[in-house]
């Protein structure tokens, strides 16, 4: 089946401090969507991507849909404390319905 | 939006019983929903797709016998693990999306299953 490739696979930064995070695949998708989960709860959906190219803000996250349509990036700007979390890319292909592939995900850890 | 309800949040049984969690779409109709298990420092596992008013789809090496998925209205997908053993504890997620509008999926808030 398809594989996401993504990294880094955590990341220990100082509050302020922008992060980068990319999802690569060997398959094309057509949409791409990121999730933050928090211990012990559900994904909850940051950004979504339904373009190539496709340049997406939610507050201090932005997120791209790559040209190619095999990977993406989200990056987080002025991080806060908040921001702790586990965050997870997903690939959409438009024949599998709604059924998503997950990369393996990206501990962000804040230090204050 | 799209709210995805799920229950129990947290269930400890003993080794051989079963156990039944629900999902729910509380504002929205979903035709399909996805059942997902997630393993500490691990990504989410794609189990099921559960399908209103036929057999759910089971992805390969998930036994459909153990996990019972049933999906009898379109706002409700129940999962059974039948006989638990410890090695089914896990965090134990759905999903569904309003698909009137196209949206994305937005997922429950997941159940920690412990087996003892």
């Amino acid at each position: 089946g398809q594989q996401l490739n993504q990294s880094p696979q955590s990341m220990f930064i100082q509050e302020g401090e922008d992060v980068s995070m990319n999802c690569t695949s060997s398959s094309i998708f057509n949409t791409w969507l990121w999730y933050k989960q928090d211990p012990g709860e559900g994904p909850v959906l940051l950004i979504a991507l339904y373009k190539a190219g496709e340049l997406t803000s939610n507050g201090r996250l932005t997120a791209q849909f790559g040209i190619t349509r095999k990977d993406s990036f989200l990056n987080i700007s002025a991080s806060i404390p908040s921001d702790v979390g586990i965050y997870f890319c997903a690939g959409q292909l438009l024949t599998s319905g709604s059924r998503l592939t997950f990369g393996e995900g990206t501990q962000l850890t804040v230090n204050p | 939006g799209a709210v995805v309800s799920q229950h129990p949040s947290r269930v400890i049984c003993k080794s051989g019983t079963s156990v039944k969690i629900e999902c729910r779409s509380l504002d929205f109709q979903a035709t399909t929903m996805f059942w997902y298990r997630q393993f500490p420092k691990q990504s989410l596992m794609l189990m099921a797709t559960s399908n209103e008013g036929s057999k759910a789809t089971y992805e390969q090496g998930v036994e459909k016998d153990k996990f019972l998925i049933n999906h009898a209205s379109l706002t409700l997908s129940t999962l059974t693990v039948t006989s638990a053993h410890p090695e089914d504890s896990s965090f134990y997620i759905c999903s569904a999306r309003d698909q009137r509008v196209n949206s994305p999926l937005h997922f429950g808030n997941g159940t920690r299953l412990t087996v003892t």
